[in-house]
């Protein structure tokens, strides 16, 4: 079974600095999709990026981009330029390529803080 | 607008009570799902439905039922069961296609009194 481990519980950074979010996640596939989302105090998951396994550029969205790292099984999150309303707790997700294989298997969190 | 709608915001039952959570999206999407997520932790997938009139087990899948006879609506059954149903509960769709991009609605809040 896939493993997703995000072993910052907590981060903090001070405004327009930039903060990189860790992830580790165990499988034995070779094809899967990673995903990071934010839950800010509102509590609804919003999907912040994407990354396909087979693609070996990193995605980047605006001030988000990742660090893909297949062979060690590693996907970070960086935020660049932190703004106040990046406060929220982070998640790692993985799903399955395989066809069928529905499941977010999700990291338990990093709490993100931003210092003015 | 299009988006996921779920209802109530607060729930709150009594023990050997049935309870039932909402979740409604107009965004055309084919696949729906139900997550529970509790304190310190990340979410749990309850069920799945990648079609109407199909739905599949999750990892936490006792204590809960499902059912799937519209497109729109995938409404969440807490059944007396369910021992430990304090949590919070996100409802998802995806569209069709390879990647699955998984949308989330606001989410209930489920106290047991």
């Amino acid at each position: 079974a896939q493993t997703v481990t995000q072993s910052q519980p907590e981060m903090s950074v001070q405004e327009a600095e930039t903060v990189t979010l860790s992830c580790t996640y165990d499988t034995s596939e070779s094809d899967y999709y990673l995903f990071w989302y934010k839950q800010p105090p509102s509590r609804q998951m919003i999907l912040v990026i994407r990354q396909e396994a087979y693609k070996q550029q990193n995605a980047t969205e605006n001030r988000f981009s990742v660090n893909f790292q297949k062979a060690a099984k590693s996907f970070s999150l960086k935020i660049s330029d932190s703004q106040l309303g990046d406060a929220a707790m982070y998640f790692c997700a993985y799903r399955s390529a395989q066809g069928g294989s529905e499941k977010l298997v999700f990291g338990k969190g990093t709490k993100l803080t931003v210092n003015p | 607008d299009g988006g996921i709608t779920q209802s109530p915001k607060y729930l709150f039952r009594k023990e050997g009570q049935n309870v039932t959570l909402s979740c409604e999206q107009n965004l055309n999407h084919d696949a729906m799902y139900w997550y529970r997520q509790d304190p310190g932790q990340g979410l749990r997938l309850i069920y799945y439905s990648q079609i109407v009139n199909d739905f599949q087990k999750g990892d936490i899948a006792e204590g809960y039922s499902v059912s799937r006879e519209k497109k729109e609506s995938f409404p969440l059954t807490v059944t007396s069961a369910q021992k430990n149903p304090t949590a919070f509960y996100l409802c998802a769709s995806a569209s069709g296609g390879a990647i699955l991009n998984q949308y989330f609605g606001p989410g209930t809040r489920l106290l047991v009194l």
